[in-house]
Parts: C-alpha cells; structure tokens; sequence
C-alpha cells in the first residue's frame, strides 16, 4: 500500500492564482482531512470528509474548497492563493473510531505564495 | 472544544524514560485521549490513544487518572530518533465530529546522547 499521497510536495504560486492540491489514499478508510501547518505552529483543520459526496468545514476553511466523489481522493482548491496562504499542507485518512481516531498522515504539500 | 495544555518543551538524555503531562480539565464524557508525534518536515504519526486507566503499546504508555482531567505520555528509555513534537489531542470524531480536535502546538522533546 502507498497509503497517503499527496501531489505537489512544493509550489510556488503568485498571489491570485489559483490551483489544486491533491490527496489519494489506498487504504479504503472513509474519513479524510485536509491541515494546514504554519511554521512553529501546530495542525489546524480546513475540511474533512466523512464519506463520498459528504464534506464539512474545520477551523480555517476561508479561501479553500473540497469535493470527494471518491473514497480515494479528495482535493483541496486554493481559489485566490494569498500570501497568508503560504503554509504546509496535511492530508490525512482514517476510518471511523472513537476518539481522534489512527490517523494517517501524507507528506505533506509545501506552497509558498508570493 | 476540550483545551489541552502541554509543556512547550522538555530535554531529556539517551535511555531516560520520559513522561509528558496534558492537562485536559473541561475534558467530556465521550472524549478519548490521543497522542501524535511528528517530526521534522513529516505529517504527525499516530502513538497511542485511551479513553481511562493504563494502555500500553509497543511504544509507549498512557496514563490516565480516575478524573480523566490530564493524562500522562510514557515513552520509556528514548533514543535521538524520539527527538519530535508531541501532540495530546481530546475528543471523539464520532460523537462531536472532527472539528473539536485540535493539535495545539504541542510539546518539543529534545534527546542528547
């Protein structure tokens, strides 16, 4: 298993342009989030799904939208990038459990927005 | 949402058992205790969860009181490869969704040899 890939690992983008993060796991587990990590800072939730074509906003989700018509992707879209935007980003996949759950983590996506 | 509070950091040496504390004093009755660990330009890893008393894993310990108002990470005889941040994490996604999760900056361990 590959388990959680993520794609770009690094992007540079201009202020106002706009792209797609992507998120595929293998594993077949029905949750999955996307984190943002700001330097010394700890994760902080932007969407997460609890299913196919079932999607909800965390903590920061202004600027980012998500859509999940797989149980093995889920894509994140920058709209407008913004430099405030410049940060680490975490997919993550797991399947439903108490607590916060095994979490698996992808390496994360480095964007620079400029 | 279930504030934690952890130590910002602790140093600790090469074959010392180190114990981080959470402090989760509004915890909930449905709440669960997660630790992730995560280092250097990596996603957080899982490390271990429990809902009351003592689990073990092969990794580590938790400890948690009768009042379930803090909770203790055990990581016994660490090595450098233990150096990361740790993460103490209360909720239930499956009662109150993922929302109420949060990572907090969590606690800098540092191993020397």
């Amino acid at each position: 298993n590959a388990g959680v890939t993520q794609t770009p690992k690094f992007q540079v983008l201009k202020t106002g342009q706009s792209m797609t993060l992507q998120c595929a796991q293998d594993m077949n587990h029905e949750y999955m989030s996307w984190y943002r990590q700001d330097p010394g800072m700890g994760l902080r939730l932007i969407h997460y799904s609890v299913g196919a074509g079932i999607t909800d906003q965390g903590e920061v989700p202004n600027g980012y939208n998500v859509s999940r018509s797989t149980t093995e992707d889920f894509p994140l879209r920058l709209l407008s990038a913004a430099p405030s935007q410049t940060s680490v980003y975490f997919c993550a996949s797991s399947k439903p459990d108490r607590g916060a759950g095994e979490q698996y983590f992808g390496p994360g996506t480095r964007l620079t927005v400029t | 949402l279930a504030k934690t509070t952890q130590p910002i950091s602790m140093d600790s040496y090469e074959g010392q058992e180190v114990n981080i504390t959470c402090s989760h004093n509004n915890i909930a009755t449905n709440d669960y205790i997660t630790w992730y660990q995560q280092f250097p330009s990596q996603g957080p890893r899982f490390i271990i969860q429990g809902y009351k008393t003592k689990v073990t894993n092969e990794v580590a310990s938790l400890f948690i009181p009768a009042d379930r108002k803090s909770s203790t990470l055990s990581l016994p005889r660490v090595s450098l490869s233990d150096t990361a941040v740790y993460y103490c994490l209360v909720g239930d996604i499956m009662n109150t969704g993922f929302q109420k999760l949060v990572f907090g900056t969590g606690t800098r361990l540092l191993v020397s040899p």
